[in-house]
């Protein structure tokens, strides 16, 4: 099983440019999440997907925007990037759509806003 | 709104010596408390984690405690070897009135050799 998985790797923008992060996983996970880490913040809840055809608003959602394609995969679009949005980007899933239960993540994506 | 505070921010200590890790959450609703431990460069992956009908929980050389009267969980690393450096996060989860995990800030924790 490769578990969670996440393209790009490494992704460098000018401002206003739109892309989408892309996550699956392979673990029959309920629940799906997009994180990002900045330096000194720890990780902090952008949208979450608790079962497939649901998605909700996490801490920081303004910007982003989510789609929950299949069971599997979990997408995050930005529209118009801004330098603010640079950071390393971090696709979670879990077994049960709950918060009460281990998330594994997978290998994050770099993102550079110039 | 609801936050995790995790101090030390920065944490050194000697081969074999204890780490102690501690969080403060403001959340009443939480019951799920976790700690993942992120290498440089990698993924956070879980290392340990408590309910709240738990107070304490052990695994190997790794522990976790939790006061939920005080709001206060800590980790505490045993007999510390270099592999352990890492960041260590906690978070405080609930599932009650809507799902929320906050993260703490982080703990950069080094074991010198």
């Amino acid at each position: 099983n490769a578990g969670v998985t996440q393209t790009p790797k490494f992704q460098v923008l000018k401002t206003g440019q739109s892309m989408t992060l892309q996550c699956a996983q392979d673990m029959n996970h309920n629940s799906m999440y997009w994180y990002r880490q900045d330096p000194g913040m720890g990780l902090r809840l952008i949208y979450y997907s608790a079962s497939e055809g649901t998605t909700d608003k996490g801490e920081v959602p303004n910007g982003y925007n989510v789609s929950r394609l299949n069971k599997r995969e979990f997408s995050l679009r930005l529209e118009s990037a801004a330098p603010s949005q640079t950071s390393v980007y971090f696709c979670a899933s879990s077994a049960l759509a709950g918060g009460d239960n281990e998330q594994f993540f997978g290998p994050g994506t770099r993102l550079t806003v110039l | 709104g609801e936050n995790v505070e995790q101090h030390p921010s920065t944490l050194s200590v000697q081969e074999g010596d204890s780490a102690v890790i501690k969080c403060t959450y403001s959340d009443s609703a939480s019951n799920y408390f976790p700690w993942y431990k992120q290498e440089l460069g990698k993924r956070p992956q879980l290392i340990i984690d408590i309910r709240s009908n738990v107070g304490e929980k052990k695994d190997q050389r790794i522990a976790v405690t939790l006061n939920k009267t005080a709001k206060h969980f800590s980790l505490h690393i045993t007999e510390t070897q270099p592999e352990d450096s890492a960041v260590y996060f906690c978070a405080a989860s609930r599932n009650t009135g809507g799902f929320k995990t906050i993260f703490g800030a982080g703990t950069r924790l080094f074991v010198k050799a």
